[in-house]
């Protein structure tokens, strides 16, 4: 089974508006951390977003904002009031905990184009 | 069924010596990379390579070289390592013009 599964390989969005990128996740793990990344063209990996899983609260940085739903296994992306300048892949990712090794895993991403 | 697999998964070994990461994927050959995790989470890339063209980011130190021995593999060679190499390394690879990318699970490295 995939430990991370993104079913939107490419999302359009018009510019200013809001965006959803869904990620969903599988792990046995009690303790472990949600990631999620940026990669524009240059190909670095660029972190936006950082969720754990005793976190309460939804993590939030600037624009973007994780949803994390514990229950449903989702991590997902909002990005709020989209700029051109967000179009790139968008990563995401899982580090379980010790007991499984801190395992890393990604999935497979999703291309956001936003259009003017 | 991981479609890029690195080994070994941590890497403890000290100041000066030489070591290895392997990658290797089974999706047919494409482009592969090899990014570098910082503390910040950021990760660097630092090599990526066609099976025509090898890219490598100006700003790794030549101690580091991408090794092909066939198509399936794309290995990291790090000689006289340093403290300052302790990072997660990953392998990735992209499949042909497609947008989806697949990631090893990172390698620990940790200079003694």
């Amino acid at each position: 089974a995939q430990k991370i599964t993104q079913t939107q390989p490419g999302m359009f969005v018009q510019e200013k508006e809001a965006v959803t990128l869904d990620c969903t996740y599988d792990t046995s793990d009690q303790s472990y951390g949600l990631f999620w990344y940026k990669q524009p063209s240059s190909g670095e990996m660029i972190f936006l977003i950082y969720q754990g899983s005793y976190d309460e609260q939804n993590a939030t940085e600037g624009r973007y904002s994780l949803n994390f739903q514990k229950a449903r296994k989702s991590a997902n992306l909002v990005i709020s009031a989209s700029q051109l300048g967000d179009s790139a892949m968008y990563f995401c990712a899982m580090r379980e905990g010790p007991n499984t090794g801190n395992q890393f895993y990604f999935g497979t991403g999703t291309s956001l184009t936003v259009i003017p | 069924d991981t479609a890029v697999s690195q080994t070994p998964k941590y890497l403890v070994t000290q100041m000066g010596n030489d070591k290895s990461i392997k990658c290797e994927q089974n999706l047919g050959h494409d482009t592969m990379y090899w990014y570098k995790q910082d503390s910040k989470k950021f990760l660097k890339i630092m090599f990526s390579y066609n099976n025509k063209e090898l890219i490598i980011n100006e700003t790794v130190p030549n101690r580091f070289s991408p090794k092909s021995p066939d198509k399936a593999h794309l290995n990291l060679h790090i000689n006289s390592l340093e403290l300052g190499d302790s990072a997660v390394y990953f392998c990735a690879k992209k499949v042909g013009q497609g947008v989806e990318a697949f990631f090893g699970q990172g390698t620990r490295l940790t200079v003694v």
